[in-house]
């Protein structure tokens, strides 16, 4: 079973710039979650979709956006990049209320 | 603030020591998981620990929930090299749906 697969593994953009970052989940899961990974805050949960839908969402600014296809594949958007958001973008995949199965991530570097 | 607070932050021991992780905090979760980390990787499950007072061990790791579901700490025994790498406690507290809270992560750096 192939597991979650990020795109791409490496960015680096500048400061106003926008990305978008790309994540498959495992075939059979329906519930994708983005977190913010950094060395001072830890991991910080962006927010979650199922089926479509955004069920939660952490406390970031309107700048960080996402949605999910209807094959569950899912896709995060940040706009006017700024150097704080240099990070480790993690995409998570579940079957509702289980453990996360985690891809590799996306390693952000705004200059 | 964090919801789940990991003691201690970084960890360094030689190799066969004893070592306890502690994940603390004062919200009751329904089911709480540990990940290891390595550099480069995501996240990879541990175990997930479900009732209260529940222990569950995997190999020289030993892992504990405490009673009133507010707490976990993860006990690894004759610790070796290979046990390098960040330990995230994360919980899923009842009608938050499927919403992960992580702790702040502990760096255990096991010298040969």
């Amino acid at each position: 079973k192939a597991g979650v697969t990020q795109t791409p593994r490496y960015l680096i953009k500048t400061r106003g710039q926008q990305v978008t970052l790309s994540c498959s989940p495992i075939s059979g899961h329906r519930s994708v979650s983005w977190y913010q990974q950094t060395p001072g805050q830890g991991l910080q949960f962006l927010f979650e979709y199922f089926s479509e839908t955004q069920r939660n969402k952490g406390n970031f600014p309107g700048r960080f956006s996402g949605r999910q296809f209807s094959n569950s594949r899912s896709e995060m958007n940040v706009s006017t990049l700024e150097l704080g958001d240099s990070a480790l973008y993690l995409c998570a995949s579940s079957l509702y209320n289980s453990p996360l199965h985690f891809g590799n991530g996306t390693r952000l570097t705004v200059t | 603030t964090q919801l789940l607070e990991q003691s201690p932050q970084f960890l360094s021991i030689q190799e066969g020591e004893n070592l306890t992780v502690y994940c603390n905090s004062s919200s009751v979760f329904s089911s709480l998981q540990w990940y290891r980390q390595e550099p480069g990787e995501g996240p990879v499950l541990l175990v997930t620990v479900v009732t209260g007072g529940e222990v569950k061990k995997l190999k020289r790791l030993t892992f504990q929930f405490g009673d009133a579901r507010k707490d976990s700490s993860l006990h690894i025994t004759a610790a070796q090299p290979g046990d390098t790498g960040l330990y995230l406690c994360a919980g899923i507290q009842l009608f938050t749906g499927n919403q992960f809270y992580f702790g702040t992560g502990t760096s255990l750096t096991v010298i040969p």
